[in-house]
């Protein structure tokens, strides 16, 4: 059973363009949603995180849109530039007393952006 | 600073070889993990580890075996394999002092092919 759920599976969006990744979540237990970028041939890095206290986070052209109620999230990637074309995905995990770090990720969405 | 180092990162063995993946780390995190990456189905957990001589099955961890006799090292075994363990292995850390935060450092994966 897939927690998290991501779409699209790919992305092709034009220089300039606003590529918008979504994601759904099942665990109501959830309470940290990080998104990771993937280069080929790289293992995943952190690129921005939300926690469910907020609706919206913004690092540079990175945004996160975070609606509690629906149980989902997106990334939103302004002004997108071809450096930009990777694989991103998107993940859950439970904080708290029970923290263990365990990242439950989506399916990935592999993004191409055309100069 | 080397921060998550995998060996080997290509790998072709014979269904029903065994073979050992090392991961090593030199951040002092507490917390390691196993993922495999396959087309379509994102990053998945293998075992994971919350401290020197403690690990703990994830999502998928059949076929797999896990020890973490130091901190900085957390090694993956396959016992017998199979071809449907064909896939890109990853190993991650990350210091779970923060109760919700929890960035994992990725390695640069393993890619193993069984035959």
């Amino acid at each position: 059973q897939q927690q998290v759920k991501q779409s699209p599976q790919s992305l092709i969006v034009q220089k300039g363009g606003i590529p918008i990744i979504n994601c759904a979540y099942e665990n109501t237990a959830f309470d940290y949603f990080p998104w990771y970028q993937q280069f080929p041939g790289k293992g995943p890095a952190l690129l921005i995180a939300i926690r469910p206290d907020v609706s919206e986070k913004k690092e540079g052209r990175f945004t996160i849109s975070f609606n509690k109620s629906a149980k989902q999230f997106s990334l939103h990637i302004m002004d997108s530039q071809p450096g930009d074309s990777a694989t991103y995905f998107c993940a859950a995990s439970r904080g708290g007393s029970s923290n263990t770090g365990k990242l439950i990720f989506g399916q990935g969405t592999t993004l191409q952006v055309k100069p | 600073n080397a921060g998550v180092t995998q060996t080997p990162k290509f790998r072709v063995l014979k269904t029903g070889q065994s073979m050992t993946l090392l991961c090593a780390q030199d951040m002092n995190h507490e917390y390691m993990y196993w993922y495999r990456q396959d087309p379509g189905m994102g990053l998945r957990l293998i075992h994971y580890s919350v401290g020197e001589g403690t690990t703990a099955k994830g999502e998928v961890p059949d076929g797999y075996n896990v020890s973490r006799l130091k901190k900085q090292n957390f090694l993956l075994g396959l016992e017998s394999a199979a071809p449907s363990q064909t896939s890109v292995y990853f190993c991650a850390s990350s210091y779970s002092r923060v109760v919700w935060s929890t960035e994992a450092f990725f390695g640069q994966g393993t890619r193993l092919t069984v035959v």
